[in-house]
């Protein structure tokens, strides 16, 4: 399968603990996505990487939430101290190239239910 | 203001029939892109149809196409000839090629489209 891939799927956390989600891009695209996505809304923008430079972030990022793409293939998101109001799906998209035209590609998404 | 709206937020539509799920935008960037992707029960996002600000024609694909009314702003999705597996949640999305080094999408609140047999 050469699509994008998220890990877990699933997780369940208690409030306050800390979360790592990963994402596998497809090979060859260069720009990897997060997006959020709460019960009934469409995705929101969380943060965009460049191969391995991260070069927008959204507001919804607050300082809790940390990823990186340390060698421009996979990414990784993180959430400190998690509280209920960050459950939700997180979907990771990779493209290729510049062209508005590109399309994004998403991975299934990992569900965080925070208790 | 937001970027991408839909209101629609249920539609039903009979097997076989047409079904255009609506789509309004707002930006002011000359250069942008219009998407359309197809969310199943599954979770993941898939990607239906794409119209560029500048492209001529209304973009079709398969059984896809988009009425691209650019003076009114709307990007509608136009489904002919309509499946029991089309049943999902429809999303509307715009990029604005000027705005941001991101090209993030812009998604809209989405419209649940269920086909009845």
């Amino acid at each position: 399968d050469t699509g994008v891939s998220q890990n877990p799927r699933h997780k369940i956390t208690k409030r306050g603990q800390n979360v790592t989600f990963r994402c596998d891009p497809i090979s060859e695209h260069n720009r990897l996505y997060w997006y959020r996505q709460t019960l009934g809304q469409g995705p929101e923008f969380l943060t965009y990487f460049q191969n391995e430079a991260q070069l927008e972030k959204s507001r919804l990022l607050s300082d809790r939430f940390s990823a990186e793409r340390p060698k421009g293939s996979f990414s990784t998101l993180e959430i400190q101290r998690t509280e209920q109001g960050d459950s939700a799906m997180y979907l990771c998209a990779s493209s290729l190239g510049q062209d508005s035209s590109n399309e994004q590609f998403f991975g299934p998404g990992t569900r965080l239910t925070v208790l | 203001a937001q970027k991408i709206t839909q209101t629609q937020p249920g539609m039903f539509v009979q097997e076989k029939e047409a079904v255009t799920l609506d789509c309004t935008y707002d930006t002011s960037d000359p250069s942008y892109g219009l998407f359309w992707y197809k969310q199943p029960s599954s979770g993941e996002m898939i990607f239906l149809i794409y119209q560029g600000s500048y492209d001529q024609q209304n973009a079709t694909e398969g059984r896809y196409s988009l009425n691209f009314q650019k003076a009114r702003k709307s990007a509608n999705l136009v489904i002919s000839a309509s499946q029991l597996g089309d049943s999902a949640m429809y999303f509307c999305a715009m990029r604005e090629a000027s705005v941001s080094w991101a090209n993030n999408l812009f998604f809209g609140t989405g419209t649940r489209l269920t086909v009845i047999p």
